[in-house]
């Protein structure tokens, strides 16, 4: 089965460095989302994606924020310049469609800021 | 802000009995909910799905129940098995936004 592929697995970046976090979706799916999971804390939503532009951001997703389909495989997210509350497990997902589809979800990659 | 809510941290269930895991949300605009299973150093996995015109909706050992006058929604897995043992997130959309609000989740131990 097709699944969203995330790297690295973990990622130990300085603070005031800048991170970018990879993410390969499924082939065929339109829509591609950011999401993130402080420890102990829900899964929280940042930034959703489609036709090459963000269709939908939280406040989360402030100007340090960015992301990109630098090419026909890859989704990136960002972090210009890390803080230590950016430490968290990020979490790729892509759907299909937009209505009523279910969005799936990689690995995630843990982000820790020293 | 808690749109959508899972009171009950935890949960344990003898393998064979059945798992109820409860959702409660908010938002009357929410008229998609699904729900995810989380295994520890791995992503969500998407279980089960029902939309707002449904109340009821059956995927082999998984069925989820929606009631909408009570904003509430449940997830029953029957029989239990002890590869069951995750963390349950009820996820929540309304039909004008992309993302899923998701509540905080319910660790369900499926005890052998």
């Amino acid at each position: 089965e097709p699944e969203v592929t995330q790297t690295p697995s973990h990622q130990v970046t300085q603070m005031g460095q800048e991170v970018i976090l990879r993410c390969v979706p499924i082939s065929n799916h339109l829509y591609f989302y950011w999401y993130r999971q402080i420890l102990g804390q829900k899964v929280e939503f940042l930034v959703s994606f489609y036709n090459n532009e963000i269709s939908e951001k939280s406040e989360i997703f402030d100007d340090q924020f960015s992301v990109e389909r630098p090419d026909g495989s890859n989704f990136t997210l960002k972090i210009r310049s890390t803080k230590l509350e950016d430490s968290a497990m990020y979490f790729c997902a892509s759907s299909e469609l937009h209505s009523n589809q279910p969005q799936h979800f990689g690995d995630g990659t843990r982000l820790s800021i020293l | 802000d808690q749109q959508v809510k899972q009171n009950s941290p935890s949960l344990s269930v003898q393998e064979g009995r059945i798992s109820i895991l409860n959702c409660d949300y908010t938002n009357s605009m929410f008229d998609y909910f699904l729900w995810y299973k989380k295994y520890p150093a791995e992503g969500p996995t998407f279980l089960i799905s029902i939309s707002s015109i449904k109340d009821k909706n059956e995927d082999g050992r998984f069925t989820v129940f929606l009631n909408k006058s009570a904003k509430h929604l449940s997830l029953h897995i029957v029989p239990s098995q002890p590869g069951d043992s995750a963390v349950y997130f009820c996820a929540a959309r309304d039909n004008y936004g992309q993302n899923f609000v998701f509540g905080p989740g319910t660790r369900l131990s499926v005890l052998p």
